[in-house]
């Protein structure tokens, strides 16, 4: 059973890139016809996806976000990665990655977006 | 974006109590709907997909129904482990999108 991992800085300033790895031990985002996404937590507005990357390395992206964010991942298939960028206050959550639409997450990671 | 709308927003219960929480689709998503429950500091975990089929290990206490645009999820004789917040998940058009969650609280 694959487990996720996000890592990452948990602190990022106003304008600048949030960057997060998602590390997939027993299994291989290169395998097996799942999507790899990403999902944010925030405090009052609940859950959001941001986006996915299939593992043929095709990209699906929340349209409210779809300017700002990239997925994607390592040729190793054992990570994949969010970056967002120009970052704002609205940006602190927690991020999520998980497999599919959620069948398998991660444990989460806060990020906060302050000077 | 398909909006989805859970009721209610809280539901206090009772260990033994048969509860029932319900989602609602802007517009229809055949049977891609999946429930997930969470607990307080933990990720989400998914219950059920297909919005009936329930996932490996889930208790059998816990049933999904509906198609279209209403769907409920159903938990009998509720249990100390079972009071967390659920969530619905729409996934049949992008952007996948949540309900705004139903916490079950004790009575």
């Amino acid at each position: 059973q694959v487990q996720l991992q996000e890592s990452g800085p948990g602190l990022v300033k106003p304008s600048q890139t949030l960057s997060l790895t998602c590390s997939a031990s027993g299994g291989s985002t290169l395998s097996g016809g799942h999507y790899w996404s990403w999902i944010r937590q925030h405090p009052v507005k609940g859950l959001e996806w941001i986006g996915h990357i299939y593992y043929s390395g095709t990209t699906d992206y929340n349209p409210s976000l779809k300017s700002r964010v990239t997925i994607s991942e390592d040729a190793s298939g054992r990570q994949f990665s969010l970056k967002l960028t120009s970052v704002t206050a609205a940006d602190t959550a927690v991020y999520y990655c998980a497999r599919d639409g959620g069948e398998i997450w991660g444990r989460g990671t806060m990020v906060t977006v302050s000077s | 974006d398909i909006q989805m709308t859970q009721s209610p927003s809280s539901l206090p219960a009772s260990v033994g109590d048969r509860v029932t929480i319900t989602c609602r689709a802007s517009q229809g998503v055949a049977n891609y709907l999946a429930w997930f429950q969470q607990k307080p500091g933990k990720a989400p975990q998914s219950l059920i997909s297909a919005a009936s089929k329930l996932q490996s290990g889930v208790p059998s206490r816990f049933s999904g129904s509906g198609s279209g645009t209403d769907f409920t999820l159903t938990i009998t004789s509720l249990q100390p482990e079972d009071f967390a917040t659920y969530y619905c998940q729409q996934y049949y058009s992008y952007p996948l999108t949540f309900g705004q969650g139903t916490k079950l609280e004790t009575k």
